[in-house]
Parts: structure tokens; sequence; C-alpha cells
């Protein structure tokens, strides 16, 4: 089954104490990105990363890092939570040069919580 | 920057009914592709329906369909026969394709959907 994986669903952390949250899909897809959704902000791209090694801030980066190690995973890293960072965030990939649909598909959220 | 405009935070139908939900976005470009995407309590963002705007004619996938208007830079969502099962967040997102290698997507502030029964 296509999927786009997050660990861990549910966070709770405190301000400072450093935290990765992976992101995983089994389609081979080139593009992958990290979203936070806050209430009446909607979804904003935090980083997104074209291909393996290729990283680039998106709209909201402060306070985060991402590495592209492997095609297939994307980690989202905090090194110094603050409670401003507390937030749904959300993993997605895609394949402009495979799937002619361009659909971006969305891993299920991880609800984080820094106290 | 583009930005994407859902102007209505709120809105309830009767089930079975008819309900449009609204979305304005800005864009220089003349080229590029719209969304909506529903998001019901599990947090799961699921793709309802998409649109190039290269296209004249709307989508639809069966009970959902679109009124695009490129002109007025307006896409909105209608839902006919309103299910249980359509009560949601809903998001309108905007994509572009000239920023090469980002396929980043704007979304709006979302419009929660409830169905009175």
């Amino acid at each position: 089954e296509a999927q786009v994986t997050q660990n861990p669903r549910y966070l709770i952390t405190v301000t400072g104490k450093k935290l990765t949250v992976t992101c995983s899909q089994n389609m081979n897809h080139e593009y992958m990105s990290w979203y936070r959704q806050d209430p009446g902000l909607g979804l904003r791209q935090i980083y997104y990363s074209m291909n393996v090694e290729v990283t680039d801030k998106g709209d909201v980066p402060e306070g985060y890092k991402v590495s592209r190690k492997e095609k297939r995973n994307f980690p989202l890293i905090l090194e110094s939570p603050s409670p401003n960072q507390t937030s749904l965030y959300f993993c997605a990939s895609s394949s402009p040069t495979t799937d002619s649909t361009d659909t971006q598909y969305f891993g299920p959220g991880t609800r984080l919580t820094v106290l | 920057a583009q930005t994407v405009t859902q102007s209505q935070p709120e809105m309830s139908v009767q089930e079975a009914e008819t309900v449009t939900l609204s979305c304005t976005y800005d864009t220089s470009e003349s080229d590029y592709y719209l969304f909506w995407y529903k998001q019901p309590p599990s947090r799961q963002m699921i793709l309802v329906i998409r649109q190039e705007a290269y296209k004249q004619q709307n989508a639809t996938e069966n009970r959902f369909s679109v009124n695009f208007q490129k002109a007025a830079k307006s896409f909105s969502l209608k839902i006919s026969d309103s299910q249980l099962g359509d009560a949601a967040m809903y998001f309108c997102a905007y994509r572009g394709i000239s920023n090469f290698g980002n396929e980043k997507l704007t979304f709006g502030t979302g419009t929660r959907l409830t169905i009175i029964p």
C-alpha cells in the first residue's frame, strides 16, 4: 500500500529537549516536504527536499532542521523546541516526474506539544 | 507571493442538501493547480478534487464539483447530496508551476463544515 508514515503520532515534550519526527514514504518519490498546521493559519511549509541531499527552506523554517540522506526518509529535527512550536505537523511527498496527476500524499500528522 | 483566502470559517448544511464553499486566490502566474483537501476529525489530509488552471472545464468527482473562475481568481467547491461523512475541515490550496523543485502548496485557513442530520 502506497503511504507516508510519520512517527510519533503524538508527542509531549519540554522546552529545549531535542526531538526528531520521522517521515518515510514507500512510493520512491523525489519530492518531500514538511508543513505545520495552526488554527486560523492553515498549513504552512517548513522545509522541502527535491531529492537526496537537496533541501531548502520553506516559509517558516526557523527552529527546524531537516536531512535527506535516503530517498524514502525525511526527518524533521527540533534541536531546542519552544512552546511556539506546539503544532500539528504533516509530511508530504510527490513525484512530478512519474505521477501525471502530481498529487501530494500526506502523512497522518504528528501532534506536538512543547511545555 | 501567492495567497489563498477562505472567507467562511464555518458552514453548515442539512443532510442531503447542497453546499458551496468559497475560495479566492491571488497570483501573477498564468498556469497553476488548485486543490480542495478534506480534513476529518482523524486529521488525515484527503485530496477531494484538483483543477489545472489551463483547463476551462470544471473538475468533478462524484458529488464534488468546482466552479473555477480564472479571471476572478475564484475556486469554489460544491458538495451535492451532503452526507454525514462530509463533516470536516476543508482547505483550499494553490500550487504554482514556476517554483522549480518546490511543489509547495499554499493553503487557505480552512472552512469547517457541519452536516445537520
